[in-house]
């Protein structure tokens, strides 16, 4: 039974360059949400996908910033032109059943570092 | 501007004494969840409250969830140096999780 699973666990980047974050849900949960952490900041929600459909992408910032989750392969998190500020920790959760945060199980993250 | 509160920020305490960590809010949430994470990792969820007034033990770990839905606090009996983590709470409204900073506990052995 695979958790989530997030890749890559680093990722350092280099000013203006671009970010892909990927996240592979539970098997059979088919939906996704990305979460952002900041240092000595909580996990801020960012996006809720589902499966080719994004459902609320209120808490991701309108540029620069988009996120996929396919009918087949991962959910993607895209950051262009990175910036300082985007350094920080990507969380990924998944949940079977729609619309509830009890069910979310979170990934191991993937540490943005940028230069 | 933080929806949870979360309180105190760091707790540092000796092998065998009791803490207790608090999570206040000024809004109502349908659940609230704690999470334990370990650095370089992801939270992991220790328990989810729903009902006003409930109170949940995990071992030595008692969860409570206040009156009005807004508050919750977790106690610890005994700590444990594997008790040593960052303890988050979460307010949930649908599927969108509210975080708190966290607290960051350590049990000295």
């Amino acid at each position: 039974n695979a958790g989530v699973m997030q890749n890559p666990r680093h990722l350092v980047r280099r000013r203006g360059q671009e970010a892909r974050l990927r996240c592979s849900p539970v098997k059979g949960h088919s939906h996704v949400y990305w979460y952002r952490q900041l240092p000595e900041e909580g996990l801020k929600f960012m996006v809720y996908l589902q499966k080719e459909n994004i459902i609320d992408e209120s808490g991701m910032p309108k540029e620069r910033f988009s996120a996929e989750f396919p009918k087949e392969g991962p959910s993607i998190l895209r950051i262009q032109q990175v910036v300082r500020g985007d350094s920080a920790a990507y969380f990924c959760a998944s949940s079977p059943i729609p619309g509830t945060g009890e069910t979310q199980y979170f990934g191991p993250g993937t540490r943005l570092l940028v230069l | 501007t933080q929806l949870l509160k979360q309180s105190p920020q760091f707790l540092s305490i000796q092998e065998g004494e009791n803490l207790t960590v608090y999570c206040n809010s000024s809004s109502v949430f349908s659940s609230l969840q704690w999470y334990r994470q370990e650095p370089g990792e992801g939270p992991v969820l220790l328990v989810t409250v729903v009902t006003g007034g409930e109170v949940k033990k995990l071992k030595r770990l008692t969860f409570q969830f206040g009156d009005a839905r807004k508050d919750s606090s977790l106690h610890i009996t005994a700590a444990q140096p594997g008790d040593t983590g960052l303890y988050l709470c979460a307010g949930a409204n649908d599927y969108k999780l509210s975080f708190g900073a966290g607290t960051t506990v350590t049990v000295r052995a």
